[in-house]
């Protein structure tokens, strides 16, 4: 399977810890994008790469939150100082330059602070 | 950005025609029209995309009238598999997707 793919599936962990996810996107896609997902709600973005430049960020994105993308393949997400409001689905995308909003998406990574 | 009105959930039996309206008022000049779905702990799935008239593809049609106010989603002969949450986005130059609460679809025998 050559879909997008998210590591770890679950986390769980300590207020005040920080955490790291990965997101491999599909090989051949330049765009790459961060969603988070709490219960009963849609996903919201975070933000995206072209290639290794970030290009977009949105307000929810706070300073506890960093998103790197080295070598324009694979991504990170870390959340730094965790706090409970943060245990959500993190959800990771991929898209081709050429694509008008589609999107191909991971399972997600399923954080708990506790 | 071009606010979107859908229901908040939606019942059928199998093997029914199900038809999802989502409406968009101030859907600008250059906004298509996307539909998503999400099954539960699984990450949405693009399912279909139009700009104007109406648009099939291997599992739904979209129908938008001429004056893009609003759309259709049309799901033929709905299975159990189709149990899901279906989002309209009309996502506006950039490439964020804003996917609001969605519509909850529960399918019965």
């Amino acid at each position: 399977d050559t879909g997008v793919s998210q590591n770890p599936r679950h986390k769980i962990t300590k207020r005040g810890q920080n955490v790291t996810f990965r997101c491999d996107p599909i090989s051949e896609h330049n765009r790459l994008y961060w969603y988070r997902q709490t219960l009963g709600q849609g996903p919201e973005f975070l933000t995206y790469f072209q290639n290794e430049a970030q290009l977009e960020k949105s307000r929810l994105l706070s300073d506890r939150f960093s998103a790197e993308r080295p070598k324009g393949s694979f991504s990170t997400l870390e959340i730094q100082r965790t706090e409970q409001g943060d245990s959500a689905m993190y959800l990771c995308a991929s898209s081709l330059a050429s694509s008008l909003h589609e999107q191909y998406f991971g399972p997600g990574t399923r954080l708990t602070v506790t | 950005l071009a606010k979107t009105t859908q229901p908040i959930s939606m019942d059928s039996y199998e093997g029914q025609e199900v038809n999802i309206t989502c409406s968009h008022n101030n859907i600008a000049t250059n906004d298509y029209i996307t539909w998503y779905q999400q099954f539960p702990s699984q990450g949405p799935r693009f399912i279909i995309q139009g700009y104007k008239t109406k648009v099939t593809n291997e599992v739904a049609s979209l129908f938008i009238p001429a004056d893009r106010k609003s759309s259709t989603l049309s799901l033929p002969r709905v299975s159990l598999s189709d149990t899901a949450v279906y989002y309209c986005l009309a996502p506006a130059g950039g490439y964020a997707l804003n996917f609001g609460k969605g519509t909850s679809l529960l399918v019965t025998p």
